[in-house]
């Protein structure tokens, strides 16, 4: 079956512009996971959803970064006014439920490049 | 702060010899414990899970969990050029919420023909 898929595979944008990424999960998948994964390091956890509703928002790393979720599926992950320490990959995963047993499946990533 | 813990390498090994890879973790509530591949420019793939202490084979993978002594290991054998690749270790911890699914940094193994 279809895996997780992300859009767009490469963004390229200018300092202190707005950014959306898009994420679809797993079909019958209700849990969501964004993450970032800058060049040779590991993987940063952003936000969680359960649902359309997100029980953890913690690693979002500033007011900056926002991320909605809607009809329990797609989710977009928005950055406004992008820096350049924004550049990374972002990864965004899925599972059949949340919690500790369920295993995450990664889309492709999108790579996000400021100037 | 929960942690998982990895060697980062790299790891050589021959062609044809078994790859030992290592994690360990600092949440004793731990429950769960995954190990993903990912390649070079590419996202982390699952390999294999692990939730109860021992052993568990998955073709030329096998996956050790002791839970006593915070330690998961993913064991290679005949190892291939084409599992050169960055080994990622997960654990989860005891609730529900998204930040209890702990990467380590990741292992970079290659395997030399």
């Amino acid at each position: 079956g279809a895996g997780v898929s992300q859009s767009p595979s490469n963004k390229v944008t200018e300092k202190g512009k707005d950014v959306e990424l898009r994420c679809d999960p797993i079909s019958g998948h209700t849990a969501l996971y964004w993450y970032r994964q800058s060049l040779g390091q590991g993987l940063e956890f952003l936000i969680y959803f359960q649902g359309n509703s997100a029980p953890d928002k913690s690693g979002l790393p500033s007011d900056r970064f926002s991320a909605e979720r809607t009809g329990g599926s797609v989710s977009t992950l928005t950055i406004q006014r992008t820096q350049q320490e924004d550049s990374a990959v972002y990864l965004c995963a899925s599972s059949l439920r949340g919690g500790t047993a369920y295993e995450q499946f990664f889309g492709p990533g999108t790579r996000l490049t400021v100037l | 702060q929960k942690e998982v813990e990895q060697n980062s390498g790299p790891l050589s090994v021959p062609e044809g010899a078994i790859a030992s890879l290592n994690c360990t973790y600092s949440d004793r509530g731990s429950q769960s414990f995954f190990w993903y591949r990912q390649y070079s420019g590419k996202s982390p793939e699952l390999i294999m899970s692990i939730y109860s202490n021992g052993d568990k084979e998955d073709g030329r993978f096998t996956a050790q969990l002791n839970k006593a002594s915070q330690y998961v290991s993913l064991l290679i054998r005949d190892s291939q050029p084409s599992d050169s690749a960055t080994y990622l270790c997960a654990a989860t911890g005891r609730d529900n919420y998204g930040q209890n699914f702990v990467f380590g940094p990741g292992t970079r193994l290659s395997v030399l023909p």
